[in-house]
């Protein structure tokens, strides 16, 4: 089955430590973002990448970092510079505009989501 | 800049209908609907682009006036399974807005037996 994965669901942390969440996805698709979601809140972009080996800051990047060396993966790192990282993470991807011909296929699909807790 | 959702939270009983209205201050080229379950990933309903494009999905429709940089999501005879919190997700029209989504806050609507 085609999809997107995300893990852990849920995910612990203690203040001052680095935390990696992970994003892995067989849709062959280009781009793929990380969101943050609060409660009652909409979704805010991290970061995205719409190629290996390249990736922009989004709306609230600080204390965050990504890497993206795979097509398929795109780890999203939870550094201890963010203050107030208790959140539902997403992740997203979808084909490229440039390479597909079909406006359609911008639609951005999303894993399940990791909630991140600060102890 | 966020686009603006409106109304806020919506109820509704079974077979009723609904609108929920997404507004931008900036030019767009497409407009996202997604809906959220609880705790759940968003589920995408549908994409509208520039151009005034209206689109539908089973008995859910959308609506995307360019010039009003608005669009408009049309929910008939509402059923059950349609309680969750909408999103709209806009693209600017400009060149660094490429691929980057803006979300609404999101409306809540709820749908009693």
């Amino acid at each position: 089955d085609g999809g997107i994965t995300q893990s852990p669901k849920y995910l612990f942390r203690k203040e001052g430590q680095n935390v990696t969440l992970s994003c892995e996805q067989n849709l062959n698709h280009d781009a793929m973002y990380w969101y943050r979601q609060d409660p009652g809140q909409g979704l805010r972009l991290i970061y995205y990448s719409q190629i290996v080996n390249d990736f922009q800051k989004g709306d609230i990047a600080e204390g965050y970092s990504v890497s993206r060396e795979k097509k398929e993966s795109f780890p999203l790192t939870v550094t201890s510079a963010q203050k107030n990282p208790t959140a539902f993470y997403l992740c997203a991807s979808s084909i490229d505009r440039g390479l597909a011909g079909d406006r359609d296929t911008d639609t951005q699909y999303f894993g399940p989501g990791t909630r991140l807790t600060v102890l | 800049q966020q686009p603006v959702q409106s109304p806020q939270a919506v109820i509704l009983r079974e077979g009723e209908d609904a609108v929920i209205n997404c507004s931008s201050s900036k030019a767009l080229y497409s407009v996202h609907w997604y809906r959220q379950k609880h705790g759940e990933a968003p589920v995408f309903l549908m994409i509208l682009l520039k151009g005034g494009e209206q689109k539908g999905h089973e008995k859910i429709s959308a609506s995307f006036n360019e010039k009003k940089q608005q669009s408009s999501l049309y929910l008939t005879a509402s059923q059950l399974s349609y309680s969750g919190t909408y999103f709209c997700g806009t693209e600017g029209a400009g060149g660094t807005s490429y691929g980057k989504l803006t979300f609404g806050q999101g409306t809540i609507l709820t749908v009693h037996p």
